[in-house]
């Protein structure tokens, strides 16, 4: 059975720092993993995709993934925090052996001090 | 914008009444997904479609629920005889079907308040 379990339910920084959401999965197949980002009242935002190629995957607005099989994990990084980066943020995993379905973690709201 | 579309951004209803939600996806998406999110949550499976087929119901779509997407391109989602813990942001999302897991695109969704 698929399954994603996202660690921090909240993280905060200070603007200027680097910014970890942790992620890990547990899939009976390869997956696939995504980040989506989602900022109030709003929809979801694709960050990045890991479909089996790189294992570390660049995303847009300055975010990057890496795909570590031996931990299963799928942590999103990156250098430096801005203030827009505060939202929520979803780890998500989709099983290759079916492609039209996807799970979601419980999110991780991001906090940026000034 | 080419996105995908929901109407309405918001609704606000008494209890017992019916609601109709409507999506429109990315124009060249052939899969159609309906989640649900309430607060606090990550969003939550509903249904999908593939064209005009509903291939998959989650256990979550009571039968006062119902789904259409009867011409493979829109598609409406009602919620028959609302109760409280109906309240939830919808969100719909499209995708394209083909090699490999293509992502899921959304909308803002329809937030919905029973009173």
């Amino acid at each position: 059975a698929q399954s994603v379990t996202q660690l921090d339910s909240h993280v905060s920084v200070s603007e200027g720092t680097p910014v970890l959401l942790r992620c890990n999965y547990s899939s009976s197949y390869s997956p696939s993993l995504f980040w989506y980002v989602q900022h109030p009242n709003k929809g979801l935002q694709l960050l990045l995709k890991y479909t089996s190629a790189a294992t570390l995957v660049k995303g847009i607005n300055g975010f990057e993934a890496e795909f570590k099989k031996s931990e299963t994990s799928f942590h999103l990084t990156k250098p430096s925090a801005h203030m827009s980066d505060a939202a929520e943020y979803f780890c998500v995993v989709s099983d290759r052996g079916r492609d039209d379905k996807i799970i979601f973690g419980k999110g991780t709201r991001l906090h940026i001090l000034p | 914008d080419t996105g995908v579309s929901q109407d309405p951004r918001h609704k606000i209803t008494k209890r017992g009444q019916n609601v109709t939600f409507r999506c429109d996806p990315i124009s060249e998406h052939n899969r159609l997904y309906w989640y649900r999110q309430t607060l606090g949550q990550g969003p939550e499976f509903l249904t999908y479609f593939q064209n005009e087929a509903q291939l998959e119901k989650s256990r979550l779509l009571s039968d006062r629920f119902s789904a259409e997407r009867p011409k493979g391109s829109f598609s409406t989602l009602e919620i028959q005889r609302t109760e409280q813990g109906d309240s939830a942001m919808y969100l719909c999302a499209s995708s394209l079907a083909g090699i490999g897991n293509q992502p899921q695109h959304f909308g803002d969704g329809t937030r919905l308040s029973i009173l």
